[in-house]
């Protein structure tokens, strides 16, 4: 069946635009979650969904950020007035259910702010 | 101390040799253990999952866990130079859903 899904696979944004990215979760996961990695670092949590519940968003940097996933499937990551610092390739993963089960990674959004 | 940590390499290994990544976590009841496989550009892959002690094989890939030590590892048997790749360790943290990643290995296979 089809993987998780990304869009736009590359942004390119000035200082200061607001920027929206997508994910399609694989269809019947329960659980989302955001990642943000940097040039030669391991993905770093942003935020996790289970359905259309946001129950952890510890991990975004500032309020700049701001995800919502309304109807349980789709979701999308807005980050606000993009700042250089926020260049980074954005990774959308989901999951069927519990903890120990498989997280299915997308294929990421790479975000350059220029 | 960070809560995943993995040696950032380079590794080298030759080909058709044994490729060892280690892996140390802080949380003494984390309950499950991931390897995944990244290359360049790309988005990480799950090669192994491990949640007992002991060790658990597929294929030429075998986790090694050791919950007491707090440690596990992924080896790799006879290398090949498509193995190349970052490899990330990921654990869940604090009875947390998100995954903590180490900052991830990379092993270039040399033929």
């Amino acid at each position: 069946g089809a993987g998780v899904s990304q869009s736009p696979r590359y942004k390119v944004a000035k200082r200061g635009q607001d920027v929206a990215l997508r994910c399609d979760p694989i269809s019947g996961h329960v659980s989302l979650f955001w990642y943000q990695q940097a040039l030669g670092q391991g993905p770093e949590f942003l935020t996790y969904f289970q359905n259309e519940a946001q129950l952890d968003k510890s991990g975004l940097p500032s309020d700049r950020f701001f995800a919502e996933r309304p109807e349980g499937s789709v979701s999308t990551l807005k980050i606000q007035r993009t700042q250089q610092e926020d260049s980074a390739v954005y990774l959308c993963a989901s999951r069927y259910g519990l903890a120990k089960e498989t997280q299915y990674f997308g294929p990421g959004t790479r975000l350059l702010v220029l | 101390q960070k809560e995943v940590e993995q040696n950032s390499g380079p590794l080298s290994v030759p080909e058709g040799a044994i490729a060892s990544l280690n892996c140390t976590y802080s949380d003494r009841v984390s309950q499950s253990f991931f390897w995944y496989r990244q290359y360049s550009g790309k988005s990480p892959e799950l090669i192994m999952s491990i949640y007992s002690n002991g060790d658990k094989e597929d294929g030429r890939f075998t986790a090694q866990l050791n919950k007491a030590s707090q440690y596990v590892s992924l080896l790799i048997r006879d290398s090949q130079p498509s193995d190349s790749a970052t490899y990330l360790c990921a654990v869940p943290i604090q009875g947390a859903q998100k995954l903590v990643f180490g900052q991830g290995t990379r092993l270039t296979i040399n033929p």
